[in-house]
């Protein structure tokens, strides 16, 4: 079942500026991930959020989590076209077998 | 980086045959893999969690019959679609968790894509 809802769906933005995506889920949580695919290959792990932490930074990725509203974002700043892609959240819960739930995605376009 | 390697990345075949994905972790021990699903623009929808020397687990909805996991050893594991149908034409994407690293963070393959005629 879906946990992770993603918005916007989609976003465009122009080279350098800074793109923001949020993410809300219904449940408790382990931890938070986004993950980002370019079209047509695999998922890469981009940043890991645990449920005791508020924020989170890797390089020009900056996660906060925010676990009474259930939501968190990822930033990214000063975009780069090579930025674009699909970036997805997921939710491992705390339930006995513990696995990871996506969301829809969010495409992002950055343009030259 | 720990690698997730996926076989075949591209297959096509007749309706009626079989198909069979291999997932492989290449520098880590997984006693757990993911396959998932994934229609064009849409979310990875999980199929089943695969574990390794013991039977997978389905999601609902996914037919057992239909979609043979198997996880013999602790870097292998392997999907075989049988009596492939155009409707299981999709983006087959496998992961698999690190048995010895703490963090909880998912390895992806790189995902095949399978189209049946």
């Amino acid at each position: 079942s879906q946990q992770g809802e993603e918005d916007p769906q989609a976003l465009s933005i122009q080279e350098g500026e800074n793109a923001t995506m949020n993410c809300s889920y219904k449940t408790s949580i382990n931890n938070l991930q986004w993950y980002r695919q370019n079209s047509g290959r695999g998922l890469v792990h981009l940043i890991l959020i645990r449920s005791n932490e508020r924020e989170k930074h890797s390089g020009r990725l900056r996660v906060t989590l925010d676990t009474s509203k259930k939501s968190s974002s990822l930033l990214i700043t000063a975009s780069r076209a090579a930025d674009t892609a699909s970036y997805f959240c997921a939710t491992d819960d705390t339930g006995a077998n513990s696995k990871l739930t996506f969301g829809k995605g969010i495409t992002l376009s950055v343009r030259p | 980086g720990a690698v997730v390697s996926q076989h075949p990345s591209r297959v096509i075949c007749k309706s009626g045959t079989s198909v069979k994905i291999e997932c492989r972790s290449l520098d880590f021990q997984a006693t757990t893999m993911f396959w998932y699903r994934q229609f064009p623009k849409k979310s990875l929808m999980l199929m089943a969690t695969s574990n390794e020397g013991s039977k997978a687990t389905y999601e609902q909805g996914v037919e057992k019959d239909k979609f043979l996991i198997n996880h013999a050893s602790l870097t292998l594991s392997t999907l075989t679609v049988t009596s492939a149908h155009p409707e299981d034409s999709s983006f087959y994407i496998c992961s698999a968790r690190d048995a010895y690293r703490v963090g909880g963070e998912l390895f992806f393959g790189e995902g095949s894509r399978l189209t049946v005629l």
